[in-house]
């Protein structure tokens, strides 16, 4: 069936280092992917999407690009900030289904 | 986009009880879904909530304890059966956009079953 399999975290990173997030996905078709972050006491908000393959998502300095041929999104920032502490969500949404399916979830943590 | 107010933000509740969860969007949508997101975990559908008709619930998630309205276009609730600790979690109510291309959600409920 449908899945995602995201990078386990936590993850602790000084302000202005280069983050990666990966993210791998298993989908029958042609599938819409996303990542979504949830700030701390908020609900999920979405930071970025790519519907076809290579297509760069990109929001706020964060970027994904869709690679069929690896069935991967990895999340990249060249330069973190304290406010990108949150946790982010890989997802996918099948092309035919109305379900969305999340990965387990990694919290990053900015330090200064 | 679709702006989701959902309500009470969190909650205490005793064991045994029941507390129900509101969901409220400022558009008509067609379907509603209902997530569950347990301490350190992903989020786990519970159920897909359509106006008119009964809910679809996923594996592992029951109506009796999960009951589901969904009265019209614009609001749904979830309620929370005869609540044990292992209900402790957070509660997410979720839209999609007209082509289900993106996902949009309520700042959730947080709830501790005590």
């Amino acid at each position: 069936g449908d899945s995602v399999t995201q990078m386990e975290g936590p993850v602790t990173l000084s302000e202005e280092a280069f983050l990666t997030i990966n993210c791998t996905y298993t989908a029958t078709g042609y599938p819409s992917l996303f990542w979504y972050v949830q700030y701390p006491g908020e609900g999920l908000q979405l930071l970025l999407k790519a519907t076809k393959a290579d297509d760069k998502g990109s929001n706020k300095g964060f970027e994904a690009t869709y690679r069929k041929e690896t069935t991967s999104f990895h999340l990249e920032k060249g330069s973190v900030q304290v406010s990108d502490s949150a946790v982010y969500f890989c997802a996918l949404n099948p092309s035919t289904g109305n379900q969305f399916y999340f990965g387990t979830g990694t919290s990053l943590t900015v330090i200064p | 986009s679709a702006v989701i107010s959902q309500k009470p933000s969190r909650d205490i509740c005793q064991r045994g009880t029941s507390l129900t969860i509101q969901c409220q969007v400022d558009s008509q949508v067609t379907m509603m879904f209902w997530y569950r997101q347990q301490p350190g975990q992903s989020l786990t559908l519970i159920a897909t909530a359509n106006q008119g008709s009964e809910a679809t619930y996923e594996s592992g998630f029951v109506i009796d304890k999960f009951p589901i309205s969904r009265p019209n276009l614009t609001f749904s609730t979830l309620t929370v059966s005869n609540m044990s600790p292992e209900d402790s979690s957070i509660y997410l109510c979720s839209v999609g956009d007209r082509l289900n291309t993106e996902a949009f959600f309520g700042q959730g409920t947080r709830l501790t079953v005590v």
